[in-house]
């Protein structure tokens, strides 16, 4: 299995500002023949299914603001969120499907 | 519009087979380019894949629980199911499906259903 680790695993950020999270694999992500990374991020907020933010590593989903963004090939990857806002209080997953696909632990965004 | 809707035993016994239902609405399973996965969450904890399958029957499982796993689906119902043997109360999770899509990634979720394993 490619195994997933993201860093941290809680973050307390102040509205506006900047939020960053990290996710590592274990193994490469990316396929040579399309120049493709298999990594997704979804984004859970309380009692709520997952939900698609970005594919390919840095595609956002339809109807994802773009104060998301993703960034990052091969094993190291990042998730920005620009401005914070509110709504964006939820736990935060990357996955790969490159092979088995596997998620993240969870990084637990708050409000500072 | 896509929908999922996950059914089955709210309460399995350890040692028990748990069978979950996802029915779909809104595409089919026919479609080359979709499937469906088994994705669950136990309280508190983290996304843990189980299991997917395509409209050509191609089907992939986690492979610490590959064992006690079996996909299925019913083209015609516009259902997938999902069996787990030898059910424990560590099992105890919400189990969603999700429409995946050809490339891996899950693009519309149903509420998933909350299953406890206890006795």
């Amino acid at each position: 299995d490619i195994v997933m680790t993201q860093s941290p695993d809680s973050l307390a950020v102040s509205l506006g500002e900047r939020a960053t999270i990290n996710c590592k694999s274990s193994q490469s992500v990316l396929y040579s023949s399309n120049n493709k990374n298999y990594l997704a991020w979804y984004q859970q907020k309380p009692g709520q299914p997952p939900k698609l933010l970005i594919y390919w590593a840095s595609t956002r989903e339809s109807g994802v603001p773009d104060r998301f963004s993703g960034s990052g090939s091969g094993t190291d990857f990042t998730l920005t969120i620009s401005s914070l806002q509110a709504e964006d209080v939820a736990v935060y997953y990357c996955q790969q499907y490159y092979s088995t696909p596997f998620f993240g632990q969870g990084t637990r965004l708050e409000i500072k | 519009q896509v929908t999922l809707k996950e059914s089955g035993p709210v309460l399995v016994k350890p040692t028990e087979t748990l069978t979950l239902t996802c029915t779909v609405s809104g595409f089919s399973l026919s479609n080359a380019r979709m499937g469906v996965s088994w994705i669950r969450q136990p309280p508190g904890k983290a996304l843990e894949w189980l299991a997917h399958i395509f409209s050509n029957d191609e089907k992939s499982y986690s492979t610490s629980l590959k064992s006690r796993l079996t996909i299925s689906k019913d083209t015609s119902k516009s259902q997938v199911v999902l069996t787990m043997t030898n059910m424990d109360p560590v099992d105890t999770a919400t189990y969603y499906c999700a429409r995946t899509q050809r490339s891996g990634t899950n693009d519309y979720w149903g509420q998933g259903t909350l299953v406890t394993v206890s006795s």
